[in-house]
Formats: structure tokens, C-alpha cells, sequence
């Protein structure tokens, strides 16, 4: 079946990194545009990033732009966010998305599937 | 900055019809701008429900409907559910491969 799966969460110092992943299965990944959603704790969604098919195109929410950065490994089916200069505004539950095949007849710019998400806590 | 508008909470009854909206700041919302719908309950991932204004996602009952209600976006809940408690976001395509997402939306059936 369609599955995302983030790891690499976990307690980080403001100013350090760290590194996302995103595994995907049971889809054919080096279709697809794929996403990064965040959720700070008791807080909304917001749109993080999003990476093209062929990681040729990136963008990014103004939030994070020029701190992090998203990039894929369509031979390892696996997305990736690397986070620097981390603050405490960043801890949130962090989610990898699909959206649109680029080989598809029509595009919805949205996102389908979701991963279960990864934890970040940025705190001294 | 694009700021997108949600009501911050709704309720419904039990079998009855909510429509929850979503807007802009400034300006009114089109299907230019692809809206999408996301339904998420306490520490669960979320789970889409409507893309491309109308598009139901698979597995999506036909409960739940989407489109453009004057200047907004709108996602209609037909004989509302129990487990339709949730909360109900939206997100819109703002173009230059940029996304935003609403505030957000807690629906209570009671």
C-alpha cells in the first residue's frame, strides 16, 4: 500500500541541525512532488516546503527559507529535510506529503497521502 | 502577507449540514487557486478529504463535499457523523509553487 514514513526527529539545541527523512513504498516516487508539513504543538498546519518530481524545483514558506532545505533520492525512494540554524519555533510534529504525478493529466496542488509524522524539539 | 481565513470553530448536530468556509484577507478565493481540504483529529496524522475545490480524495464518502461559495472556498458535511468531530483545514495553491494553509477549523457534532 501507498506509505510515508518519517524519521529523525528528536531534542535539538537552537542554532544546531538536523536531518529529516521520508520513506515512501508502495508508489512509483520518482513521480510524484512531494511535501513538508509541520503542526506546532497546539497550533495549525503550515506548508514547510515542496520539492518537484526530479528535485529540479524547491520551494519554500518564508518561515524557513534560507535555514532549511529539501531534497529527495529518487534511488532510495526517500525525501529528506535538513533543518540548520534551528530555533525554538520550529519544534513541531513534522509530515511528509504526496502531491501531484507529474505524469498525471491533471494537477490539484494539493497533497493525498500522508506520513504519521516525526517529532522535532528545539530547546536548551 | 496572504493570511487565509477559517472559522475557528462550528458546531453541527447529529445528521444535520454544516458548510465551513475558507477566504482570504484580501481578495476573493477561485478555483485558480486549488483548494484543498484536510481533516485531522487530536494525534492523528491528517487526512485529505477534497482537492482541486471539488475533487473528492479515495475513500472519501460523499458526505463530504467541496466548492466556491461566493468569494470563499467551501467544504459542506451532509448528514453530519459523530467521528466528523474534527478539525478542518484548508490550504490554497498561492502560485510560484507556494502553499498556505488556513487556521483551521473545530467542528463539534453535538
Amino acid at each position: 500500500q501507498v506509505q510515508l514514513v518519517e524519521s529523525g526527529g528528536g531534542v535539538v539545541q537552537p542554532g544546531r541541525s538536523l536531518r529529516l527523512s521520508c520513506a515512501a513504498s508502495g508508489f512509483t516516487f520518482s513521480s510524484y512532488t512531494i511535501h513538508w508539513v509541520r503542526q506546532a504543538p497546539g497550533k495549525g498546519l503550515e506548508w514547510v516546503a515542496v520539492i518537484s518530481y526530479d528535485g529540479s524545483n524547491k520551494y519554500y514558506a518564508d518561515s524557513v527559507k534560507g535555514r532549511f532545505t529539501i531534497s529527495r533520492d529518487n534511488s532510495k525512494n526517500t525525501l529528506y529535510l535538513q533543518m540548520d540554524s534551528l530555533r525554538a519555533e520550529d519544534t513541531a510534529v513534522y509530515y511528509c506529503a504526496r502531491g501531484d504525478d507529474y505524469y498525471g493529466s491533471v494537477r490539484h496542488y494539493g497533497m493525498d497521502v500522508w506520513g504519521q509524522g516525526t517529532t522535532v524539539t528545539v530547546s536548551s | 502577507q496572504t493570511v487565509v481565513t477559517q472559522e475557528p470553530s462550528f458546531s453541527v448536530s447529529p445528521g444535520g449540514t454544516v458548510t465551513l468556509t475558507c477566504g482570504l484577507s484580501s481578495g476573493s478565493v477561485s478555483t485558480s487557486y486549488y483548494p484543498s481540504w484536510y481533516q485531522q483529529t487530536p494525534g492523528q496524522a491528517p487526512r485529505t478529504l477534497i482537492y482541486s475545490t471539488n475533487t473528492r480524495s479515495s475513500g472519501v464518502p460523499d458526505r463530504f463535499s467541496g466548492s466556491i461559495l461566493g468569494n470563499k472556498a467551501a467544504l459542506t458535511i451532509t448528514g453530519a457523523q459523530a467521528d466528523d468531530e474534527s478539525d478542518y483545514y484548508c490550504m490554497l495553491y498561492l502560485g510560484s509553487g507556494l502553499r498556505v494553509f488556513g487556521g483551521g477549523t473545530k467542528l463539534t457534532v453535538l
